[in-house]
C-alpha cells in the first residue's frame, strides 16, 4: 500500500478483556515496530521486527502484551486482559533497508484504545 | 540510557514569522540519528527532518533547518515563514546507529500554534 496502515481507528473494550490492533507496513519495507503513546509517559518504544531476526520485545511492559508478524508483512499487536492503564494511542512505523530512506520510520495514524 | 529532552511543553508563533524548537540529548555513542516528527490531529507521525550525527553540515528542508551541535547535544529546529498548516505537535527523536534494535527514543513533545 501507500503507507502503514493500522486498523481498527479507534478501539473500546470493557477491562478484562482482550484486544488485538493491527498493522499493514508499507510494501517492502523489511523492519515493523508498535510504539504507544499516553498523556503521562508520551511516546514508548514496545517491540520492532527486523526480516527473519529475533523481535527485540524489550519494551512491552508486561507478559499481557504480544505481537507477532505473520510472513515478513503484517503484525497484530494483541493484548491480554486489559487494564485501564493500557489506554493510549498504539502507533505502528515501518522502514526499509538500504538505500538513501534507510532508518527513516514511516508512521501509521494508530489505533486508540479506550479501556472503560 | 539515551534520553531526549523537549524544554519547551507549547510555543506559538504568527503567521510567516520564525520559530525555534529546543532539543536536547544524551548519549555516549558517537554515531547516531536524530529526527523531527509532526503530528497534526490526524495522529499520523510525519517526517519533518532527519540530521546524520558524522555529518558536520546541518540539514534543511526548505522552510525547516536543524542547528545541530553534537558538543553541546543539541538540536533544534527552526521553522522559517510559518504556515497555518505548522501547527502541531513536533517530536524529536533520536536513535542508534549500531547495536541492534533501531527503535527511536522520542522527547517529550512541543506543541506548536501558529496565530493568523
Amino acid at each position: 500500500g501507500a503507507g502503514v496502515s493500522q486498523s481498527p481507528s479507534n478501539k473500546v473494550t470493557e477491562k478484562g478483556k482482550d484486544v488485538e490492533l493491527r498493522c499493514d507496513p508499507i510494501s517492502g519495507h523489511t523492519a515493523l515496530y508498535w510504539y504507544r503513546q499516553s498523556l503521562g509517559q508520551g511516546l514508548e518504544f514496545l517491540i520492532y521486527f527486523q526480516g527473519n531476526s529475533a523481535p527485540d520485545k524489550s519494551g512491552l511492559p508486561s507478559d499481557r502484551f504480544s505481537a507477532e508478524r505473520t510472513g515478513g508483512s503484517v503484525s497484530t499487536l494483541t493484548i491480554q486482559r486489559t487494564q485501564q492503564e493500557d489506554s493510549a494511542v498504539y502507533l505502528c512505523a515501518s522502514s526499509r533497508f538500504g538505500g538513501r530512506f534507510t532508518n527513516i520510520q514511516y508512521f501509521g495514524a494508530g489505533t486508540r484504545l479506550s479501556v472503560l | 540510557a539515551q534520553t531526549v529532552t523537549q524544554s519547551q511543553p507549547e510555543m506559538s508563533v504568527q503567521e510567516a514569522e520564525t520559530v525555534t524548537l529546543s532539543c536536547t540529548y544524551d548519549t555516549s555513542e558517537s554515531d547516531y540519528y536524530l529526527f523531527w516528527y509532526k503530528q497534526p490531529p490526524s495522529r499520523q507521525m510525519i517526517l519533518v527532518i532527519r540530521q546524520e550525527a558524522y555529518k558536520q553540515q546541518n540539514a534543511t528542508e526548505n522552510r525547516f533547518s536543524v542547528n545541530f551541535q553534537k558538543a553541546a547535544k543539541s538540536f533544534s529546529l527552526k521553522i522559517s515563514d510559518s504556515q497555518l498548516g505548522d501547527a502541531a505537535m513536533y517530536f524529536c527523536a533520536y536513535r542508534a546507529s549500531q547495536g541492534g534494535s533501531e527503535k527511536l527514543v522520542f522527547g517529550k513533545g512541543t506543541k506548536l500554534t501558529v496565530n493568523p
